[in-house]
């Protein structure tokens, strides 16, 4: 079965505190992974997917197929940060339709 | 960048009547739209795949007859909520699908409906 799962609902944290942001998948394949933001009142925006191995806006998310996970990581939280967080993997066989993780709501208090 | 249009942002309906919600894709072409629905603060739920001329697909569990998907052209697909009812009070978003590479790999998402029946 295709699955994404997101463990913790809400993830609090002082400014300047490291961040991980857990996701954890099910997929027999090849995956292919991406998280998502949505900052309040607006609507949903890449933040990185796997296969470019990028930082944006200082996070960062490692494939590791051994543990079939993508956690979200960064270094030193900002308030600017808080958002909710989705991890979606592609689905090769169905039209490529993105199945979402449950989400995370991350809060970086001051 | 490829942006979805989506319209309207929020609507009020009264229960026992239709509603319809407008995905345009500016920019490209979008030959497929994904159709999702949201609850608060949870994940988004795929509903229905729409392809441009041929019958949308439906996930498990979604009634096709109360959520119409018209996908009749490059541009635009519409999903109309039909005897609404207060439990179908969401937030309704669609997507499509980006082809090609490097910036333009991926999804883009429309803003969201917010519909609440009364």
């Amino acid at each position: 079965a295709q699955r994404v799962t997101q463990p913790e609902k809400l993830l609090s944290v002082f400014k300047g505190a490291p961040v991980e942001l857990k996701c954890n998948y099910s997929y027999s394949g090849s995956p292919e992974l991406f998280w998502y933001v949505q900052y309040s009142r607006q609507r949903l925006q890449l933040l990185l997917r796997h296969i470019s191995r990028e930082s944006i806006k200082g996070f960062t998310a490692d494939l590791n197929k051994g543990e079939t996970s993508f956690h979200l990581k960064k270094p030193f939280a900002q308030e600017e940060d808080s958002a909710m967080y989705y991890c979606a993997l592609r689905s090769h066989n169905q039209g490529g339709k993105l199945i979402f993780g449950q989400g995370t709501e991350l809060s970086v208090k001051p | 960048g490829a942006v979805v249009s989506q319209h309207p942002s929020r609507v009020i309906c009264k229960s026992g009547t239709s509603v319809k919600i407008e995905c345009r894709s500016l920019d490209f072409q979008a030959t497929t739209m994904f159709w999702y629905r949201q609850f608060p603060k949870q994940s988004l739920m795929l509903m229905a795949t729409s392809n441009e001329g041929s019958k949308a697909t439906y996930e498990q569990g979604v009634e096709k007859d109360k959520f119409l998907i018209n996908h009749a052209s490059l541009t635009l697909s519409t999903l109309t909520v039909t005897s609404a009812h207060p439990e179908d009070s969401s937030f309704y978003i669609c997507s499509a699908p980006l082809r090609g590479r490097g910036a333009n790999y991926g999804y883009t998402f429309g803003s969201g409906t917010r519909l609440t029946v009364v």
